[in-house]
């Protein structure tokens, strides 16, 4: 069984710059959640999505963050523009629905806003 | 304020030595979840403990929910090598499958 694919692996841009991180789930998963960890500290919930709803995005910075899941499948998450805080590591995770169901991450993808 | 604290923050032991990390946390849980992270990957489900007291064994590894389910400890027997990475505990928000994690705890085996 395929797991989570994240890409790009590393991403390297100047503040203020736009970048896209993309995720494709295991397949079955309904859900998907977007996680940001900084250097040194667990991960925290940016976005969760049950298929293709946003169902829980009260940790996202919508002033200069967005995702999407247009089909309930894989999903992307946009920063415009980036600051030199948002250097960090962004993991994507799928599950099955239902209180209980393990996550699953992918590998990250390395940010670094310079 | 933190949810979950970990601690320790850091700890580098020698192989073969034994240790115990710990999460803690002033909220009762239903359920407490441990990960491991190594460099370069994201966490991988280690244990999920559900009853207050209960003791779950991963071959050198022992978790422990306490009794009120407000903390847990994980105890590594005879560290190797590969235990090395950072070491996660993390639980559901009520009425949701959302992961809240810990502040980690990095461990370093050396051999």
């Amino acid at each position: 069984e395929a797991g989570v694919v994240q890409s790009p692996r590393y991403k390297i841009i100047e503040k203020k710059q736009p970048v896209a991180f993309w995720c494709n789930p295991i397949s079955g998963h309904n859900t998907l959640y977007w996680y940001r960890q900084n250097l040194g500290q667990g991960p925290e919930l940016l976005i969760r999505y049950e298929n293709e709803e946003a169902v829980d995005d009260s940790q996202l910075p919508k002033d200069r963050f967005s995702a999407e899941r247009l089909k309930g499948v894989d999903s992307t998450l946009k920063i415009q523009p980036a600051e030199l805080g948002d250097s960090a590591v962004y993991l994507c995770a799928s599950s099955f629905s239902g209180l209980g169901s393990p996550l699953h991450f992918g590998n990250g993808t390395r940010l670094t806003v310079t | 304020t933190q949810l979950l604290e970990q601690s320790p923050q850091f700890l580098s032991i020698q192989e073969g030595e034994n240790l115990t990390v710990y999460c803690n946390s002033s909220s009762v849980f239903s359920s407490l979840q441990w990960y491991r992270q190594e460099p370069g990957e994201g966490p991988v489900l280690l244990v999920t403990v559900v009853t207050g007291g209960e003791v779950k064994k991963l071959k050198r590894l022992t978790f422990q929910f306490g009794d009120a389910r407000k903390d847990s400890s994980l105890h590594i027997t005879a560290a190797q090598p590969g235990d090395t990475g950072l070491y996660l505990c993390a639980v559901t928000q009520t009425g949701a499958n959302n992961l809240f994690f810990g502040t980690g705890t990095r461990l370093t085996v050396i051999p």
